[in-house]
This record gives structure tokens, sequence and C-alpha cells, in this order.
């Protein structure tokens, strides 16, 4: 079975804080994804990375920055929390077009 | 740019009921993904259909293709309480098949016992 693990699965932070969220796969898959899902919005692409290092913008990248260093390990930064980012964030990796997402991490900005 | 519709957003419906989801695209899908997420939970890849006016079941759910590829519907038969939870479309972004998507908003289904 495919497995993508999310850090946490609740995370609290204050205004201005810089956040990591992390994701590790273990499927050797390529393509890996960062999605935030807001009621009413459904899922969001934030960013994508096709291969280490390598990355590319998403529908809604403001704020955000990622990191890539390994296959296996996507993160998500936020480099100064605001509370428009309280959200659910999902990981995803991706195998003949389809997407397995991590359970997800819900984070509070206060 | 590209969207992907999708109605109703909220269905209350009776045990045993039908249901049903509808997706429209602005544009034209190489494919379309149904996704479900359970509350609580992260969404989990249901079925991919690819061809024009493609129709597939999985017991109790029957999921459709439009001729155009522009459109898509997910129909549950006497829904059950297990059924509980969002439905999300999604389509490739372009002619990508690098596995980027764009959903629609979901449809959160509830059902009352």
């Amino acid at each position: 079975d495919v497995k993508v693990t999310q850090s946490s699965r609740y995370l609290v932070k204050r205004t201005g804080e810089k956040v990591f969220l992390e994701c590790v796969q273990d499927m050797d898959h390529e393509n890996m994804f960062w999605y935030r899902q807001d009621p009413g919005l459904g899922l969001r692409l934030i960013y994508f990375s096709y291969d280490v290092k390598m990355k590319e913008k998403g529908d809604i990248p403001e704020g955000y920055s990622v990191s890539r260093e390994k296959k296996e390990r996507f993160s998500l930064i936020l480099e100064s929390a605001s509370t428009n980012q309280t959200s659910m964030y999902l990981c995803a990796s991706t195998k003949g077009g389809k997407l397995f997402f991590g359970s997800g991490t819900q984070l509070s900005v206060l | 740019g590209q969207q992907v519709m999708q109605i109703p957003q909220y269905q209350h419906v009776q045990e045993g009921e039908d249901f049903t989801t509808y997706c429209n695209s602005s544009t034209t899908l190489s494919n379309i993904q149904w996704y479900k997420q359970r509350p609580g939970g992260h969404p989990v890849f249901l079925i991919q259909l690819v061809k024009s006016g493609e129709v597939k079941k999985q017991k109790r759910l029957t999921f459709q293709f439009g001729e155009a590829k522009k459109n898509s519907s997910l129909h549950i038969t006497a829904t059950q309480t297990t059924d509980v939870g969002t439905y999300f479309c999604a389509g490739p972004r372009g002619s990508s098949n690098t596995g980027k998507l764009i959903f629609g908003q979901g449809t959160t289904l509830q059902v009352k016992p």
C-alpha cells in the first residue's frame, strides 16, 4: 500500500511564526503536491514538485514556499504565518495520474 | 481559467434513498477522477473514467462520463450510513498527466438512519 505520512495531525501556531509542514511518501513517486482544503472551496493546489529540487507554483502559492531535497520528502513552509492560513493542509503523491493523500494537518494560526 | 464545478454542495437523504452529484468542467477533460473523503479523513481515490460516454459501476455506485467529456456524475443507489462523506470530482489541468488535478468544490452527503 502507498503510504503518505504527514508529520502532524494538528498544529497551533502564532501569527508571524515560521511553520514547517512535513510530508514523506514511501513509494518512490516523482510527483508530490501540497493542497489546501477549505469548506466550500474544495482542494486548491499550493505547490507541486516533479523531481528533487524541482517545484512549480499552483493556484495559491502566495505566502508559502516548498522544499524537496530528497525524493521521498516534500515540505511546505509558511514564511510568516497569518490567520488566513488557518486551514487543512493535504500532501499527496501520484502514481498513474491518481493521487494518494496523507491524513492532513489541521493548522490553526492564532 | 480552467474550472470544475460540482453541485449540489450539500445533500441530506434518508437511508435507502438515492443520491446524485454532478460535475461540470469548463474545458474538455482527458479523464475524470472521483474521490471520497470520510468525515475527519482524507480524500481516497474511487475511480477514473477515460472514454467518452463511459459508465462504470462499483456495487451501488454508478459513475458516468459525458459524451463531450466535460461533465460527469456519481449516482448512489439506496444510500447507507457508510456512504456519508464528501465526494470530489477532479480533472487534469490542461493536457498534463503529471497528477496535477483541479478539483470540484465537493458534495457533502449526510444520510439519516
